[in-house]
């Protein structure tokens, strides 16, 4: 899907500091959300926004913080990455909440030594 | 909170044979969603069903939405190698709820 883009695709970094994952979208969805997947764990919602500068936490959300100044973007930050955060982390928008589809972007592949 | 499950996790089916994945949910879902994720890939929102008891098929691919709208079947007919991937299941609780996503069934195809 040409529409969201995520940087970078791969990211490794060490314990304790900071990093942000970027999301952007063209279509103008409303709603974006972050995910992390994890073997054995599928997908797992750790914050949504349902327009600018209307942010909430999902399932997993220790440890990460968002923000949404625009629309088009939604950058999700780990301010002290643990190992625990290593993981594959998707963006996603949508139009509507629950009963439209989400639109993924490629994915970042965070590795935390 | 809502639990989507689905079984199995994991399915190796050889090419031309038919097999089906199940989602069920501890709660009744306004909809279900179906997303394939192909090995190294994103999801890729495939269907959606709204409607007790809907089918819909897409070429080998046929879809239902239960009766009770608490589980949801992938079944594919002769399987192809372009099948494998994990396959997802997600629903709200309720029009204008988060998507719960189970955990998916990995496909693999032995040609």
């Amino acid at each position: 899907d040409a529409g969201i883009t995520q940087s970078p695709r791969y990211k490794i970094t060490e314990t304790g500091r900071q990093v942000t994952l970027m999301c952007h979208q063209t279509w103008s969805h409303s709603y974006m959300f972050w995910y992390r997947q994890d073997l054995g764990h599928g997908l797992r919602l750790i914050y949504y926004s349902a327009a600018a500068d209307i942010t909430d936490k999902g399932e997993v959300p220790d440890g990460y913080v968002v923000s949404r100044s625009k629309t088009e973007n939604f950058p999700l930050t780990l301010e002290s990455a643990t190992r625990s955060q290593t993981s594959v982390y998707f963006c996603a928008s949508s139009d509507r909440v629950g009963d439209q589809p989400q639109h993924f972007g490629d994915g970042t592949r965070l590795s935390i030594l | 909170g809502q639990q989507v499950m689905q079984i199995p996790q994991y399915q190796h089916v050889q090419e031309g044979e038919d097999f089906t994945t199940y989602c069920n949910s501890s709660t009744t879902l306004s909809n279900i969603q179906w997303y394939k994720q192909r090995p190294g890939g994103h999801p890729v929102f495939l269907i959606q069903l709204v409607k007790s008891g809907e089918v819909k098929k897409q070429k080998r691919l046929t879809f239902q939405f239960g009766e009770a709208k608490k589980n949801s079947s992938l079944h594919i007919t002769a399987t192809q190698t372009t099948d494998v991937g994990t396959y997802f299941c997600a629903g709200p609780k309720a029009a204008g709820n988060k998507l719960t996503f189970g955990g998916g069934t990995r496909v693999l195809v032995k040609p």
